[in-house]
């Protein structure tokens, strides 16, 4: 089985652009989250996505946002970027059950803002 | 605000002995935990999942939970000079949605 692929891998902006990133899960597995990873701040939690459906959302501004398409495959947009906003972003898929909540990260995308 | 602690380290072993790596969580609602390892530049991989309290083994990996000191441990036994890398805990009350502690740096000396 392919594992999560995420593109692009590297990704250079500058201030007030905006930003779509990709993902597509494990084949079979309907949930797919994203999350933001920084040295200040480890990994943080944007969204999860359910069968096209958000279910969770973690603490960030609404420039960040995201959706779920009919085969699973996940984009992430922010808009009006800052400079607070280089990072790595990581998408995770799994099944998305109750009972198997096991995560796979995909290799990135690191942004940066300048 | 739910919180996983972990201790920075680095946490320095030589080769052969036993690592073990530690962290609590505050959220009471938690059912699901889970150990990764991340290596520099590279993202995380799930090495351990533990659901219940008590041990868990898995070759060289051993999960402990205590769900009533709110208390996660990873031990590693024979560590291994690739076994260095930065060891993420994290815990979920359900729906893929997982809470990451800062992550503990491990260093194996040959």
């Amino acid at each position: 089985k392919a594992g999560v692929t995420q593109t692009p891998r590297y990704l250079i902006k500058t201030r007030g652009q905006q930003v779509t990133l990709s993902c597509s899960p494990i084949s079979g597995h309907r949930s797919v989250s994203w999350y933001q990873q920084t040295p200040g701040q480890g990994l943080q939690f944007l969204f999860e996505y359910f069968s096209e459906t958000q279910r969770n959302k973690g603490n960030f501004p609404g420039r960040f946002s995201g959706r779920q398409f009919s085969n699973s495959r996940s984009e992430m947009n922010v808009s009006t970027l800052e400079l607070g906003d280089s990072a790595l972003y990581l998408c995770a898929s799994s099944e998305g059950t109750a009972t198997n909540e096991k995560l796979f990260f995909g290799s990135g995308t690191q942004l940066s803002v300048l | 605000q739910k919180e996983v602690e972990q201790n920075s380290g680095p946490l320095s072993v030589p080769e052969g002995a036993i690592a073990s790596l530690n962290c609590t969580y505050s959220d009471r609602g938690s059912q699901s935990f889970f150990w990764y390892r991340q290596y520099s530049g590279k993202s995380p991989e799930l090495i351990m999942s533990i659901y219940s309290n008590g041990d868990k083994e898995d070759g060289r990996f051993t999960a402990q939970l205590n769900k009533a000191s709110q208390y996660v441990s990873l031990l590693i036994r024979d560590s291994q000079p690739s076994d260095s890398a930065t060891y993420l805990c994290a815990v979920s009350r359900g729906y893929s949605t997982l809470t990451f502690g800062k992550g503990t740096m491990l260093l194996v000396s040959p």
